[in-house]
């Protein structure tokens, strides 16, 4: 069955340096997404990607982040700079035809900042 | 600001019971409804999605959905030990999903 891949499973890194975490979505879908879950909160959506351009992004997501399709199987989010409060859970998750269609999540990758 | 709320737990039911998880939704302009199942330090896995009013049934488990009121609800029976998890409502608003912070269920023996 189709699954959605993300690497790495965990990420250790330092206050201030980049950090890119990666994403296979499911093959045949349209529409991408990432979302962030600190220990012990909800899940929370940070943006929406479709036809190459961001559709959607939450107030979270500020010029810190960026994402990108670099290829035609990969979809990245980048954080420039990082802070403390980044440490959390990073979801990505993909669907098929429409926006309003079942999501599918990846295991996720563990983010630290130390 | 679109809010989904859930209680939030511990809901324990015995093994084989009939569990009854709820969820409201602020946003009437929701058109789609999931439930996920997340297990503790795990991503969230899609049990149900139900789109009109009325009951969607699969297996164990039944949504139910009543727009009038902004309620969604999902009914596990014959509860198993594996059903112990964190279950997230979600609700959809324009291209992406609100959560709510989710019902955390103990099946007991």
């Amino acid at each position: 069955e189709p699954e959605v891949t993300q690497t790495p499973s965990h990420q250790v890194t330092q206050m201030g340096q980049e950090v890119i975490l990666r994403c296979v979505p499911i093959s045949n879908h349209l529409y991408f997404y990432w979302y962030r879950q600190i220990l012990g909160q909800k899940v929370e959506f940070l943006v929406s990607f479709y036809n190459n351009e961001i559709s959607e992004k939450s107030e979270i997501f500020d010029d810190q982040f960026s994402v990108e399709r670099p290829d035609g199987s990969n979809f990245t989010l980048k954080i420039r700079s990082t802070k403390l409060e980044d440490s959390a859970m990073y979801f990505c998750a993909s669907t098929g035809t429409s926006g309003y269609n079942e999501q599918f999540f990846g295991p996720g990758t563990r983010l630290t900042v130390l | 600001q679109k809010e989904v709320e859930q209680n939030s737990g511990p809901l324990s039911v015995p093994e084989g019971a009939i569990a009854s998880l709820n969820c409201t939704y602020s946003d009437r302009g929701s058109q789609s409804f999931f439930w996920y199942r997340q297990y503790s330090g795990k991503s969230p896995e899609l049990i149900m999605s139900i789109y009109s009013n009325g009951d969607k049934e699969d297996g164990r488990f039944t949504a139910q959905l009543n727009k009038a009121s902004q309620y969604v609800s999902l009914l596990i029976r014959d509860s198993q030990p594996s059903d112990s998890a964190t279950y997230l409502c979600g609700v959809s608003s324009a291209s992406k999903i609100i959560f709510g912070s989710g019902t955390r269920l103990s099946i007991r023996p």
